[in-house]
């Protein structure tokens, strides 16, 4: 079973409207999670990094949350535009390892 | 200024064959990753390289061998190819191996055996 399990394993959303995605992990001991954007045929975008200490963390129309006690974090996307459009991976960092989520494909559609 | 390139962008082989493939970064930082990505978009990693020294080699079989020659180069060398191995190899690199640091990926090597 992933250590890193993240839901939906899809969806479309329809342009200008919100979305969230989740994930949630048992990897330990926790360092960190990232959350990254991967449009097809491109390499991964770093879009947050969360710390234990850290519970948001926005970049732009993206905010990420981070509940470390029950080891879920959250992406919301904001106003959701076409360019969104992309495959969303959470990345949770341990002691000497990377354990990667399936990833999220977002569709928007105008 | 491409910040991470690899090349070939595209390699289509044959089973058996050797192949390599070729990571540059300009962004001066000291760790580079080879990760894989296959068909079901699942990107796992593969190798990491701090200062020239392997420093996390997960399970992957012998015929793949990381080479670094100095801190900006990490290529990937891969012996008798088999059909699993076809996928996307994606190099990255981040300053440092601890904490926050944030990971560039390079395009990918789309690898395709046949």
């Amino acid at each position: 079973k992933n250590q890193v399990e993240q839901s939906p394993q899809s969806l479309i959303i329809l342009e200008g409207k919100n979305c969230t995605l989740q994930c949630n992990y048992t990897v330990s001991p926790f360092s960190n999670l990232r959350w990254y954007k991967q449009d097809t045929g491109r390499g991964p975008v770093s879009l947050t990094i969360m710390t234990f200490s850290e519970n948001t963390k926005s970049n732009g129309r993206y905010t990420a949350t981070l509940d470390a006690d029950t080891k879920q974090s959250s992406l919301h996307i904001t106003a959701s535009q076409l360019s969104d459009s992309a495959s969303y991976i959470c990345v949770v960092r341990a002691t000497g390892k990377f354990q990667f989520g399936a990833g999220t494909q977002v569709v928007v559609t105008p | 200024d491409t910040a991470v390139s690899q090349t070939p962008k595209y390699l289509v082989t044959q089973m058996g064959n050797d192949k390599s493939i070729k990571c540059e970064q300009n962004l001066g930082h000291d760790t580079m990753y080879w990760y894989k990505q296959d068909s079901k978009k699942f990107l796992k990693i593969m190798f990491s390289y701090n200062n020239k020294e392997l420093i996390i080699n997960e399970t992957v079989p012998n015929r793949f061998s990381p080479k670094s020659p100095d801190k900006a180069h990490l290529n990937l060398h891969i012996n008798s190819l088999e059909l699993g191995d076809s996928a996307v190899y994606f190099c990255a690199s981040s300053q440092g191996t601890t904490g926050g640091y944030e990971q560039y990926f390079g395009p990918g090597t789309r690898l395709t055996v046949t």
